[in-house]
């Protein structure tokens, strides 16, 4: 079946412009997550959803950042006011359901700001 | 607060070589334990998922082990190619979010 997808791949933004980022789960999949991964660290963690709600938005790093998930499917990630340190890769995973589940992750939107 | 930490940050082997890599963790109360494989420029590929109650998983030429109470694992790669050549990443799942390392770069010459 068909994976995590995400979009755009690739995103370029002038400083102060708003972005929106897409994610499709894997069909069926309750649980879907956004992590962010700059230039040579791992992913860390944003924002969690447990199918409609946001289960855990301690990631976020400050209120600029904001994400939805209205059907509990697709979600989007959106950034307000974009900053030059915004630029990460963003990425995307789902799970069957909460707890001990596997991730699965999509290919990630790479946001460069300048 | 979890901390992740690997080690070795980078290793570069020769062909044929078996390797470790080092995943060490702070805090034992985990659900699972994840590696993951990511290629230049893309996402991250799943290689083994540990829950909490297994001791190691196998799939090919990788292993991985786990030791929850001193907050431990490895990733055995055997006969190594350089098709395995990328950034090897581990993470530990303690309820719902993935605390990630920051990676072993991993190159295999030929």
């Amino acid at each position: 079946g068909a994976g995590v997808s995400q979009t755009p791949s690739n995103k370029v933004t002038e400083k102060g412009k708003y972005v929106e980022l897409r994610c499709d789960p894997i069909s069926g999949h309750t649980a879907l997550y956004w992590y962010r991964q700059s230039l040579g660290q791992g992913p860390e963690f944003l924002i969690y959803f447990q199918g409609t709600g946001a289960a855990d938005d301690s990631g976020l790093p400050n209120d600029r950042f904001f994400a939805v998930r209205p059907e509990g499917s697709v979600s989007t990630l959106k950034i307000q006011r974009t900053e030059r340190g915004d630029s990460a890769v963003y990425l995307c995973a789902s799970s069957p359901g909460r707890g001990g589940y596997e991730q699965y992750f999509g290919p990630g939107t790479r946001l460069t700001v300048t | 607060k979890q901390e992740v930490t690997q080690i070795p940050a980078a290793l570069s082997v020769p062909e044929g070589e078996n390797l470790v890599l080092n995943c060490s963790f702070t805090d034992s109360a985990i659900y699972n334990l994840q590696w993951f494989r990511q290629d230049p420029g893309k996402g991250l590929t799943s290689l083994l998922l540990i829950q909490s109650s297994q001791r190691e998983q196998t799939s090919g030429r990788l292993n991985a082990s786990l030791d929850k109470s001193s907050g431990r694992s490895t990733l055995y790669i055997a006969a190594s190619q350089p098709g395995d050549s990328a950034t090897y990443l581990c993470a530990v799942n303690g309820f719902q979010k993935l605390v990630f390392g920051t990676g072993t770069r991993l190159l295999v010459s030929p």
